[in-house]
């Protein structure tokens, strides 16, 4: 069980397109849906927090209107980096948690890398 | 936010255990202690997860101290495909960090064969 899937894996785009990443839980409902960003050698970087129905909540820092975020279904949320530019190039990572699983522990997806040309 | 502090990096051989150790001196009363690893572009994976007491799953085990300012995740007998890194992380259920999960920099684990 708890399995979180997010396509696409890997994305390369042009500078100045938008590009949108989608996560899915796959086998359980989400309520709560966390997006993070991760550079080379670096750890990751919590961007953002959406649960079903409402608006994100972002982190200091981070660009609501370059980063939007719809969770508009218990099990699907969407990042989309809009007007790319190379150092949104990351490793974009979601995870989600939520009914029927335990409520302490996050489930992680095989993340999207981003590169931005 | 409450902080972790995990060695940068540790070493093991094959089959051998592996103590992970994890300080987090500012816990609250309500924070979960969890365990996370990461392999090379992949997404975490959760490990284990524990409060107040020790936790066994098939995966690992956490010893959590009594004051639970610092844990230890144990791998009983590591195979090279538990080479990792492995994240400490503090889960607060109440307050405005409810539910966050903040990465540290984790202890990038080698296991030699």
């Amino acid at each position: 069980g708890a399995v979180v899937s997010q396509h696409p894996s890997r994305v390369i785009c042009k500078s100045g397109t938008s590009v949108k990443i989608e996560c899915r839980s796959l086998d359980f409902q989400a309520t709560t849906m966390f997006w993070y960003r991760q550079f080379p050698k670096q750890s990751l970087m919590l961007m953002a927090t959406s649960n079903e129905g409402s608006k994100a909540t972002y982190e200091q820092g981070v660009e609501k209107d370059k980063f939007l975020i719809n969770h508009a279904s218990l099990t699907l949320s969407t990042l989309t980096v809009t007007s790319a530019h190379p150092e949104d190039s990351s490793f974009y990572i979601c995870s989600a948690e939520g009914l029927g699983q335990s409520t302490d522990t996050q489930y992680f997806g095989p993340g999207t890398r981003l590169t931005v040309l | 936010d409450a902080k972790t502090t995990q060695p940068n990096s540790m070493e093991s051989n094959e089959e051998e255990p592996v103590h992970l150790p994890c300080n987090h001196s500012t816990i609250s009363g309500t924070d979960y202690i969890h365990w996370y690893r990461q392999l090379p572009s992949q997404g975490p994976e959760y490990v284990i997860h524990g409060l107040t007491s020790n936790v066994n799953n098939r995966m690992a085990s956490l010893a959590i101290a009594e004051d639970r300012k610092s844990s230890t995740l144990i791998l009983h007998r590591a195979t090279l495909r538990d080479a990792a890194v492995y994240y400490c992380i503090l889960r607060g259920l109440k307050g405005t960090n409810a539910g966050k999960s903040t990465f540290g920099d984790g202890t990038t684990l080698t296991v030699k064969p």
